[in-house]
Order: structure tokens, then C-alpha cells, then sequence
């Protein structure tokens, strides 16, 4: 079975602060991909990145970042120089490489950036 | 470029009424539909999925039914809603067998009272 662990349900950070999401995650598939997801107030979740299991190398997007760590499977997202607009809950998903359709989420984590 | 769209954006049902809601997908073809819900606590819930006209899967035992009636239209239906069918409920689409990332409509808060 698969499952995502967002431990943490609920961060605030006062503006320009730098702000870790932790995300650990349990499949028994070799193969499989993992995703964030931003979701502001309006309600839509927007897609913001994807790894597979086969590539370990660090992603860096803007002030966004991705450390993702097999030996701890783990995936964490990493805000650099936090903005109120950055306020929003951010889920991490995961996919096993054999299944064409289901993303298993975790249960978010709500950011609070405080001006 | 792909755009998806869900509506009504906003809908308050009494208890044992229908239920309709609509997605559609602009953009591309044959994409993979999924409908999910997101309960109070923010927990997303993949209820159906399709992957192509006519073809449904159901993922959890429910009140509710889909339907895919053309390519890229996928409807979320129920015949009496339940106080519990309330919810925001989410319509997204794929691509590919393996890509995996999903892009997702605005949503439909529904409240059954």
C-alpha cells in the first residue's frame, strides 16, 4: 500500500522567512514519481513539480526548492524568502510508476506567510 | 493550450435531491478524467476515474454515480444526496500512461443541508 505523511498540518512564517515542507512517503514499487501541489484560497490545486524515483538530483525553480531523499523517503519542499502570496496548502502525492491514474495525496500542510 | 472547467462553482442541495455536476476538458484528446472530493480537513479522496468515453471506475462504495458521455466531459451525478456527500469536489485531467501529474478544474463546493 502506498501513503504520504505531511506531518506537519499548519505553518506560519512572517514574510521573507524561509519555510521547509516535509513530505515522507511508503510504497514498495522500485518505480514511482512524486508531486506538489499548491492550493490558494480559490480553491484549485496547481501542479507545481514531478520526480521519479530514478532521479535523486535536487530541483531548484525560483524561490522553490525540492530535496528529494531515497534513504529517507522523503521529499521536501523548501521556500526561500517566503511572500504572503506563497499562503496556501501544499499537498505532495505519489504515483507508482504501474498505475496509470491514481495519485495518492497526503493530507496537506496549510501555509501561513504573515506580512 | 488545455484548460478543464467545472460547474456550478457553488451549490446548496437539500438532503435526498440530484445531483449534477459537470467537467469538461478543452485542449486535448482522450485525456484520463478523474473526480475527487475533499472532505472538511482537508483529505483528498479520488472517487472515480475514466479512461476514455464509457469507461468508469469506481474507487470508493458511494451515493454517487460518473458518467463520460463524450471524450472530454465527465459528469459527477447522484440521485439523493446524503448531508455527507458535502464537500469540494474536484475534476482533473491526465495524460499518458506514466506522466501522472494531474491539472485540476476550480472546484464545486457543494453544501447538502
Amino acid at each position: 500500500a502506498q501513503k504520504v505523511t505531511q506531518a506537519q498540518t499548519e505553518i506560519s512564517v512572517v514574510e521573507k522567512e524561509d519555510v521547509t515542507l516535509d513530505c515522507v512517503y511508503e510504497t514498495r514499487d522500485t518505480t514511482y514519481y512524486l508531486f506538489w501541489y499548491k492550493q490558494p484560497p480559490s480553491g484549485e490545486l496547481v501542479f507545481l513539480i514531478r520526480r521519479n524515483s530514478f532521479d535523486e538530483q535536487n530541483e531548484i525553480s525560483g524561490r522553490y526548492s525540492w530535496n528529494f531523499q531515497k534513504s529517507t523517503s522523503s521529499f521536501n519542499f523548501t521556500i526561500t524568502a517566503s511572500q504572503v502570496v506563497d499562503s496556501a496548502v501544499y499537498f505532495c502525492a505519489l504515483k507508482s510508476g504501474g498505475s496509470n491514474y491514481k495519485l495518492t495525496f497526503g493530507k496537506g500542510t496549510l501555509l501561513t506567510v504573515n506580512p | 493550450s488545455q484548460t478543464i472547467h467545472q460547474w456550478p462553482a457553488t451549490l446548496v442541495q437539500p438532503v435526498g435531491s440530484p445531483l449534477s455536476l459537470e467537467c469538461t476538458v478543452e485542449g486535448t484528446s482522450n485525456p484520463n478524467l478523474y473526480w475527487y472530493r475533499q472532505a472538511a480537513g482537508r483529505g483528498l479522496q479520488l472517487l472515480f476515474y475514466s479512461v476514455g468515453i464509457g469507461q468508469i471506475s469506481s474507487e470508493v462504495p458511494q451515493n454517487l454515480s460518473a458518467s463520460r458521455p463524450q471524450d472530454r466531459q465527465f459528469i459527477l451525478s447522484s440521485k439523493k444526496l446524503l448531508l455527507s456527500d458535502s464537500g469540494f469536489y474536484l475534476c482533473a485531467w491526465s495524460k499518458g500512461l506514466n506522466t501522472g501529474e494531474l491539472f485540476f478544474g476550480e472546484g464545486s463546493r457543494l453544501t447538502v443541508l
